[in-house]
């Protein structure tokens, strides 16, 4: 059964420094992806960052990047010079392929972070 | 290009009702995928649908079905109601494999 874990309930971080929230998860596929989305107060869900298993080099995408270390198979998500418009809880997922072609995506408990002024 | 819209936004519902939550997407994604957001839990994911007329059950399938007749509309009945299924509802839709899942405003339903 596959399976999202981070253990971090919630961060705190101050302003203009990064944070690493962490990531493992367990799969026996060889193919699979994994993401991090944003969900501020407003509820609305938003995709910031894309690594697939078999990606060499570590996704980046602007402040995010994701540290990737298949063997360990952990997925961590940095954030660099945090701002405090990136206070809001932070999901890691991963996606798996199901049957036929098909797949689907499975969500971790999520790290709610707090950036301090 | 609207993207993916839910709707009711919010219902309250009486134990042992039923209702459909509507999803509904324009950019011609093949998967399509309801999860339930509880407090502490994540978003855990009930039904997803590879096509029109192909769905599979996720982790929490119980209480919930789903058809997908057409490419743009994937909605989820809730045959009779119970507390434990007062959530928030999430549809996603996404274009491939490797791609972004895009995320509905999402639907709270409360059941007493």
């Amino acid at each position: 059964a596959q399976k999202i874990t981070q253990t971090q309930p919630g961060m705190f971080v101050q302003e203009k420094e990064a944070v690493t929230l962490d990531c493992t998860y367990d799969t026996s596929d060889q193919s699979y992806g994994l993401f991090w989305y944003k969900q501020p107060s407003s509820g609305e869900m938003i995709f910031l960052i894309y690594q697939g298993s078999y990606d060499e080099q570590n996704a980046t995408e602007g402040r995010y990047s994701l540290n990737f270390q298949k063997a360990r198979k952990s997925a961590n998500l940095v954030i660099s010079a945090s701002q405090l418009g990136d206070s809001a809880m932070y999901f890691c997922a991963m996606r798996e392929k199901v049957g036929t072609g098909g797949f689907k995506t499975i969500f971790g408990a999520g790290t709610r972070l707090f950036v301090k002024a | 290009n609207a993207g993916v819209t839910q709707t009711p936004k919010f219902q309250v519902l009486k134990t042992g009702q039923s209702m459909t939550l509507q999803c509904a997407q324009d950019m011609n994604h093949e998967y399509m995928s309801w999860y339930r957001q509880d407090p502490g839990m994540g978003l855990r994911l009930i039904h997803y649908s590879v096509g029109a007329g192909i769905t599979d059950q996720g982790e929490v399938p119980n209480g919930y079905n789903v058809s997908r007749s057409t490419t743009e509309d994937f909605p989820l009945r809730l045959l009779s109601a119970a507390p434990s299924q007062t959530s928030v509802y999430f549809c996603a839709s996404s274009y491939g494999t490797g791609y972004e899942q895009y995320f509905g405003p999402g639907t709270r339903l409360t059941v007493t």
